[in-house]
């Protein structure tokens, strides 16, 4: 079946403890990409990759960093998470390029 | 910088009427738009996707239109049905730093009731 999925569905944790969100694709797909939505603000690009040579910012890459080293996984790391990055995130792909995208399930993270 | 905007932020209809969901963009230059849905406590799941030269997509009940000189496109859902009720969303995609990035509107919340 293909599918995005993330890891951990659900995470609690506390200031300033690294974590890392899991991402993987199993459609071959170049292009992915991470999302926070948050109430009243909606869905908003932290990080983007168009394959795996290329990776460039979102409009809020403050806080994250992603790897690309293969081309079916996307991890979005937070070295030390903030109250303020308590959000749900989501993991996406497509063929290439911004086309029609898959989502992945949603990560719900909250920061102490 | 790009700005999406959707009015209304909540529509409540009753089953089976047609209705007209707006989404509306500030930067004409893009390359696609694509609607979404998305279920409470899912993810989203691409309805429609609208490259910049064409005018409209259609699938099923749903048609999407494009009007990129207007800053415009439209979600048309014919014969609602209460399995239709989501939230909608729409998103752009345009050139940015030499790459391509993306805004989403932040939604319609429709609801039709039986």
């Amino acid at each position: 079946e293909a599918q995005v999925t993330q890891n951990p569905r659900y995470l609690i944790t506390v200031t300033g403890k690294k974590l890392t969100v899991t991402c993987s694709q199993n459609m071959n797909h170049e292009y992915m990409s991470w999302y926070r939505q948050d109430p009243g603000l909606g869905l908003r690009q932290i990080y983007y990759s168009m394959n795996v040579e290329v990776t460039d910012k979102g409009d809020v890459p403050e806080g994250y960093k992603v790897s690309r080293k293969e081309k079916r996984n996307f991890p979005l790391i937070l070295e030390s998470p903030s109250p303020n990055q308590t959000s749900l995130y989501f993991c996406a792909s497509s063929s290439r390029g911004w086309d029609t995208q898959y989502f992945g399930p949603g990560t719900r993270l909250t920061v102490l | 910088k790009q700005e999406v905007t959707q009015i209304p932020a909540a529509l409540s209809v009753p089953e089976g009427e047609n209705l007209v969901l707006n989404c509306s963009f500030t930067d004409s230059a893009i390359y696609n738009l694509q609607w979404f849905r998305q279920d409470p406590g899912k993810g989203l799941t691409s309805l429609l996707l609208i490259q910049s030269s064409q005018r409209e997509q259609t699938s099923g009940r749903l048609n999407a239109s494009l009007d990129k000189s207007s800053g415009r496109s439209t979600l048309y859902i014919a014969a609602s049905q209460p399995g239709d009720s989501a939230t909608y969303l729409c998103a752009v995609s345009y050139k940015s730093g030499g790459y391509q990035k993306v805004t989403f509107g932040t939604g319609t919340k429709l609801q039709v009731i039986p």
